[in-house]
């Protein structure tokens, strides 16, 4: 029983260069989401997923695409990468964005940009 | 601005003994809080919600009290064991868009 799984959990990219954060759910959840977290900062979020076909943007968007390509996956792209992205990031879902619902939380991708 | 504060980087109590995490918000449109553990290197887990229309929830060693006039709620954990010691993050909002605080580290000495 996987629940979410994020590929890859490391990743070192140079300044200007892009990649995509990768990201599946196996417990059928119609909501996912993607957040940073940095020092001192707790967790932002990024973009969510309220269900398949739909993305908005959460507290800091900037810099970020997302696409969520079915009901299992959602995918976080960086099109050009600043040091300022260097951060951990986590995606999770939930059954629902219901007041209350849980989040199920991935391991963490941890980028470093230089 | 900091909607959701967790003025307490960090905690040490005794195993057995009760541990106390508080959280602060500002945003009085919140309508329900949440609190997750997270042990290094891994995603956060659930623990424990409550609704704003609610002072009090309790599941096994772990409770939540909320004062909506102080905006203010609190994890209780007791007792406390070794296996607690983690970063308690709590969250607050609506549907879909909850606010993180950054986060208490407890250690829990045996």
């Amino acid at each position: 029983n996987a629940g979410v799984t994020q590929t890859p959990k490391f990743q070192v990219l140079k300044t200007g260069q892009s990649m995509t954060l990768q990201c599946a759910q196996d417990m059928n959840h119609n909501s996912m989401y993607w957040y940073r977290q940095d020092p001192g900062m707790g967790l932002r979020l990024i973009y969510y997923s309220a269900s398949e076909g739909t993305t908005d943007k959460g507290e800091v968007p900037n810099g970020y695409n997302v696409s969520r390509l079915n009901k299992r996956e959602f995918s976080l792209r960086l099109e050009s990468a600043a040091p300022s992205q260097t951060s951990v990031y986590f995606c999770a879902s939930s059954e629902s964005g219901g007041a209350g619902t849980e989040a199920f939380f991935g391991q963490g991708t941890r980028l470093t940009v230089v | 601005d900091q909607q959701v504060k967790q003025n307490s980087p960090s905690l040490s109590v005794q195993e057995g003994r009760i541990s106390i995490l508080n959280c602060d918000y500002t945003n009085s449109m919140f309508d329900y809080f949440l609190w997750y553990k997270k042990y290094p290197a891994e995603g956060p887990t659930f623990l424990i919600s409550i609704s704003s229309i609610k002072d009090k929830n309790e599941d096994g060693r772990f409770t939540v009290f909320l004062n909506k006039s102080a905006k203010h709620l609190s994890l209780h954990i007791v007792p406390s064991q070794p296996g607690d010691s983690a970063v308690y993050f709590c969250a607050a909002g609506r549907t879909y868009k909850y606010i993180f605080g950054t986060g208490t580290r407890l250690k829990v000495l045996a």
